[in-house]
């Protein structure tokens, strides 16, 4: 079993839709979690972190988190084609990042 | 936000030759820097942890005498890939870790290809 999964889509999405994205992972003690965007050939630029369970909102974006059934979600509203890009979800386990394979996010105007 | 330096950010190289890449925190101190690999439409697989003043921890499979990775200081961590071969071309990246706020950056990654 891969530590964090995704589904690696593409998710295709039309502008001014909810975009969903769902990550599980396997590490039960994991305390941190992160989603990144990535542009294609570029670096990953986080988006949002979250640490606790529920909610946490930061305009377009709301990340979820539920320990019990360890996973993590990243809802984007009003999605534009601009976000079209890969999503990556992070947990952190014993001070290191673990990355997920990605989500591609397709937005069509 | 804090800022993360990668040089150079694309290069290409002869099979045999070493290439080494550097990695700047620009504003803050970082303890911790990390190497990242990735490659195309892959996620980014750690290679190894880089603490300053110490030697590096690699992950399961990355040879250290391949990668070398050097610390010497809190804002610099450089990592040479020596006698690179074309199956070594790939996308990396660097992540500092800030020393007070544990908070993670990425730098803009370097593409290496090998000839």
């Amino acid at each position: 079993q891969k530590e964090v999964e995704q589904n690696s889509g593409p998710l295709s999405v039309p502008e001014g839709a909810i975009a969903s994205l769902n990550c599980t992972y396997s590490d039960r003690g994991s305390q941190s979690f992160f989603w990144y965007r990535q542009y294609s050939g570029k670096s990953p630029e986080l988006i949002m972190f979250i640490y606790s369970n529920g909610d946490k909102e930061d305009g377009r974006f709301t990340a979820q988190l539920n320990k019990a059934s360890q996973y993590v979600s990243l809802l984007i509203r009003d999605s534009q084609p601009s976000d079209s890009a890969t999503y990556l979800c992070a947990v952190k386990s014993f001070q290191k990042l673990v990355f997920g394979t990605g989500t591609r996010l397709l937005v069509s105007p | 936000g804090a800022v993360v330096s990668q040089h150079p950010s694309r290069v290409i190289c002869k099979s045999g030759t070493s290439v080494k890449i550097e990695c700047r925190s620009l504003d803050f101190q970082a303890t911790t820097m990390f190497w990242y690999r990735q490659f195309p439409k892959q996620s980014l697989m750690l290679m190894a942890t880089s603490n300053e003043g110490s030697k590096a921890t690699y992950e399961q499979g990355v040879e250290k005498d391949k990668f070398l990775i050097n610390h010497a200081s809190l804002t610099l961590s450089t990592l040479t890939v020596t006698s690179a071969h074309p199956e070594d071309s790939s996308f990396y990246i660097c992540s500092a870790s800030a020393t007070n706020t544990g908070e993670l950056f990425f730098g803009e990654g370097s593409r290496l290809t090998v000839l």
